[in-house]
């Protein structure tokens, strides 16, 4: 089976400029999770999706980080404006069924964002 | 609250050594507790899980045994390989907060020829 798809792998932005990045999880996967990485740090949860509803979005940035997940299938996180401190890898990863202790994530490769 | 604890890196080690990468966690009820890797310029993939208090995941010749009275799931390998260089990440997963999975800081393994 296809992995899941991120797209850019890197970018790079000037501070208060606005940046997207997209996803597309495995297909048949219902759980949608987007994930933060900072330098030295392990994954840390910004928003999960079960279809194209929100599950949980209590450590999303809310008046810079939006995401949504049109149609259940592919998802787009947005960052307006950027600060510093956003720089980061951010992660997709998807799931098979919610709820499943035994079902593992699946990860994308990742983009790499630089603010500068 | 939930958290995950690991120990800190990098680890260096010689081809065929022994390898310990210690892990433990902090959870209200009864989580499952993983082990992903990620090797350079990768995504993160699942290595190995354990769902219950004395289960074994092993792969790859990794092994960690869930370990409930000391919230413990250390992870071993009896020969590493130079190909084993990655990040490991020890995570959990509980039935609290919508089941979400919790990672550790990571913890970089260098393996030696």
């Amino acid at each position: 089976e296809a992995g899941v798809a991120q797209s850019p792998r890197y970018k790079i932005i000037e501070k208060r400029q606005s940046v997207a990045f997209w996803c597309n999880p495995i297909s048949g996967h219902a759980t949608l999770y987007w994930y933060q990485q900072i330098l030295g740090q392990g994954p840390k949860l910004l928003i999960q999706f079960q279809n194209n509803g929100v599950v949980d979005d209590s450590q999303l940035p809310k008046d810079r980080f939006s995401a949504e997940r049109l149609k259940g299938v592919d998802s787009t996180l947005k960052i307006q404006p950027a600060k510093l401190e956003d720089s980061a890898v951010y992660l997709c990863a998807s799931m098979r069924v919610q709820g499943n202790y035994n079902s593992p994530l699946h990860f994308g490769n990742g983009t790499r964002l630089t603010v500068t | 609250g939930n958290s995950v604890t690991q120990m800190e890196g990098p680890v260096t080690l010689s081809e065929e050594a022994f390898l310990t990468i210690n892990c433990t966690y902090t959870a209200t009820g009864y989580p499952s507790l993983f082990w992903y890797v990620q090797y350079p310029g990768e995504g993160l993939q699942l290595l190995l899980k354990a769902t219950k208090a004395d289960d074994k995941g092993s792969n790859k010749g990794f092994e960690a045994t869930y370990r409930k009275e000391t919230t413990s799931f250390h992870l071993e390998k009896g020969s590493v390989q130079v190909s084993d260089s990655a990040v490991y990440f020890c995570a959990l997963r509980t039935d609290t907060g919508g089941f979400k999975t919790i990672f550790g800081a990571g913890t970089r393994l260098f393996v030696k020829a």
